[in-house]
């Protein structure tokens, strides 16, 4: 079975330009999650979703990221106008909790870094 | 509110040796309590998990972790471990009624030769 597939696996660009970073959720998973990693704050929860729907933005920056799941086999986490303080990894993580918790399996992240 | 410690930002150990990385997490409710693994450029990967049940979990690679409710606690241990296990390890909790995870800050495993 394929894991979760992030897109692209490293991202370089220019303070100011929209970033869309972009992941497949295992098929059949309900939740996906989305985390970014710094030195400085670890490892972050940013948003989640439950059959396509926003449960829980609550650690989203701010304004300029949005995330998004039009469907169950595909979600953007976008950046619009990016920063120097916005390089990090994004992860993208997906399961199942049908039945109760489940481990959440996560993709190869994306190295995003902003000059 | 949840949440999790874990004190040893960096663990250095000779190869062989055993090791424990530390987890303690707070939480007002029931807990379940996972142990991942993060290798180099790598996402993370599930190494055991406590849901319920037998207090001691083990992994398929020789680790294990103990859920001790009295000291809120989650420890992960070795007997021996190999350069191979060097890594970055999260302890993370989450608990009935979410799908978040609260992740600890990480410990870094560097095993030596």
């Amino acid at each position: 079975d394929a894991g979760v597939i992030q897109s692209p696996r490293h991202e370089v660009t220019e303070m100011g330009q929209e970033v869309t970073l972009r992941c497949k959720p295992i098929s059949g998973h309900d939740y996906l999650f989305w985390y970014r990693q710094t030195m400085m704050r670890g490892l972050e929860l940013l948003i989640y979703f439950n059959n396509n729907v926003p449960i829980d933005d609550s650690g989203m920056p701010e304004d300029r990221f949005s995330a998004k799941m039009p469907n169950a086999s595909f979600s953007t986490l976008k950046i619009q106008p990016s920063e120097p303080r916005d390089s990090a990894v994004y992860f993208c993580a997906s399961s199942s909790h049908q039945g109760g918790p489940d481990t959440q399996y996560f993709g190869p992240g994306t190295r995003l870094t902003v000059l | 509110a949840q949440s999790v410690t874990q004190l040893d930002s960096q663990v250095p150990v000779f190869e062989e040796a055993p090791v424990e990385l530390r987890c303690n997490y707070s939480s007002s409710v029931s807990v379940y309590l996972f142990w991942y693994v993060q290798y180099p450029n790598q996402g993370l990967q599930l190494l055991l998990k406590y849901l319920s049940g037998s207090t001691l979990v083990e992994s398929i690679n020789g680790f294990e972790a103990e859920f001790n409710k009295s000291q809120t606690s989650f420890h992960l241990r070795k007997p021996s471990v190999h350069i191979s296990d060097t890594a970055e390890y999260f302890c993370a909790v989450s608990g009935p009624g979410t799908y978040k995870y609260i992740f600890g800050t990480g410990t870094r495993l560097k095993v030596l030769a």
